[in-house]
């Protein structure tokens, strides 16, 4: 079956140290997401891609980074981990046609920077 | 700026009652609505969907309803089952960007 993983699904890092999460998706998808979850504040998207090579910002980009080489893959850096990067971090994927914007969403990755 | 907003963050009812959960949008250009349940430790799951040209959209045991004049959403689940205990989001479509834009979330509590 299709399926969108993350990993690591648990993470502690330093301050200051770059970190990468994975994100891999089978369904083919053109369209994938990373989105950050804190309490209080829902969903806040970070980076966003519409296809091989294509990388945009979204709402709370500063300190984070995307590429996307391949379909199934965006991994997400961050550049020099902040504490204030402690978060469930969550990949998603769309076919984004407007028959369907429904996201699968992974099963995310916990993230504490000490 | 625009924003998808909940008008309860808790709502606790009882097995086999009917829920609702409530949900304001600013944009009024939104055409496009999306109800995602999130149990504990999992990402968020797709439960119905609706697209502005519709008042009214029925699913297995949830109903989605679309208010436009108040710009207003609501998710009603019939016969609430323990299973449902979840947050619950909103979330809206809008142009130009076509990126969704999620609420803060309402927990869900089913007491026995």
């Amino acid at each position: 079956d299709a399926e969108i993983t993350q990993s690591p699904r648990h993470k502690i890092t330093e301050t200051g140290r770059q970190v990468t999460l994975a994100c891999h998706q089978t369904w083919n998808h053109n369209n994938m997401f990373w989105y950050r979850q804190d309490l209080g504040h829902g969903l806040r998207l970070i980076h966003y891609s519409y296809g091989v090579q294509d990388t945009n910002k979204g709402e709370v980009s500063d300190g984070y980074s995307v590429s996307r080489s391949n379909t199934e893959d965006l991994p997400l850096t961050l550049e020099s981990a902040a504490s204030s990067q402690t978060s469930v971090y969550f990949c998603a994927s769309s076919f984004g046609t407007s028959s369907s914007y429904e996201q699968y969403f992974g099963p995310g990755t916990r993230l504490t920077v000490t | 700026g625009e924003s998808v907003g909940l008008h309860l963050p808790t709502l606790s009812v009882q097995e086999g009652d009917n829920s609702i959960i409530n949900c304001a949008y600013s944009n009024s250009a939104s055409d496009y609505f999306i109800w995602y349940k999130q149990e504990s430790g999992k990402g968020p799951q797709f439960i119905i969907d609706i697209r502005s040209n519709m008042d009214k959209r029925q699913g297995q045991r949830v109903t989605v309803l679309l208010n436009k004049t108040v710009k207003h959403l609501s998710l009603q689940i019939a016969a609430t089952q323990p299973g449902d205990s979840a947050v619950y989001f909103c979330a809206e479509l809008s142009s130009p960007a076509r990126q969704l834009t999620f609420g803060s979330g309402t927990q869900l509590t089913v007491l026995p």
